[in-house]
């Protein structure tokens, strides 16, 4: 069974400082990795996405992957209050046209 | 352009009856995907298809549940008979085919069985 593993949260973080938000992964074999944010009683929403290793950044997002180590993070610089909400970490099965989703970290941006 | 549209975006009904989803994907996307949200289990995908053919139907809970694609820009997620356990946001999901190729989701469809 391939897994994505996220730390549930809630993750609480003062406005203006780095929200950390990581995932790891257990198919060695995936080159496709994402980030959805989900504000509650809305659907997932794409927000990043990356497919080499190292650093991606867009705007206040940075993406970060490691496939040494099956590991991918989401660094949210100058958090607001609008960045309150569950970050879904994605990835690509090796071996199949569908993305594992991990359960989500929930994001509470305190002002 | 137009996203990932479902219909209804709420659904109310007694157990015991049939429920109808419906999802219209991208124009363009060959995969559609179909998930159920809840609580307790997260996102799970239940089927998804491949230019309207069904590929992995393994996460369909048991065969009160069934899915449709009878063509590019339609399919339906059926459950008959509808039980009270069912009650949870349903998604649907469409992509290009690829490796690098995300999902994207529509509104979803609430439902509840009373």
């Amino acid at each position: 069974q391939k897994e994505v593993e996220q730390n549930s949260g809630p993750l609480s973080v003062p406005e203006g400082a780095i929200a950390s938000l990581n995932c790891t992964y257990s198919d060695r074999g995936s080159q496709s990795f994402f980030w959805y944010r989900q504000y509650s009683g809305k659907s997932p929403e794409l927000i990043m996405s990356i497919y080499s290793n190292g650093d991606k950044e867009d705007g206040r997002f940075t993406a970060q992957l490691n496939k040494a180590s099956q590991y991918v993070s989401l660094l949210i610089r100058d958090s607001q209050p609008s960045d309150s909400a569950t970050y879904l970490c994605a990835v690509k099965d090796s071996s199949a046209s569908k993305i594992i989703f991990g359960s989500g970290t929930r994001l509470s941006i305190r002002p | 352009d137009a996203g990932v549209i479902q219909s209804p975006r709420h659904e109310v009904t007694e157990m015991g009856q049939e429920v109808t989803l419906r999802c219209k994907p991208i124009s363009g996307h060959d995969y559609l995907f179909w998930y159920r949200q809840t609580m307790m289990r997260g996102l799970e995908l239940l089927i998804y298809f491949n230019n309207n053919v069904p590929i992995d139907d393994s996460g369909m809970p048991e065969d009160r549940f069934s899915a449709k694609m009878p063509n590019a820009s339609f399919s339906t997620l059926k459950i008959q008979p509808s039980e009270p356990r069912d009650s949870a946001v349903y998604f649907c999901a469409s992509s290009f085919s690829g490796v690098n190729q995300p999902q994207h989701f529509g509104d979803g469809t609430r439902l509840s069985i009373l």
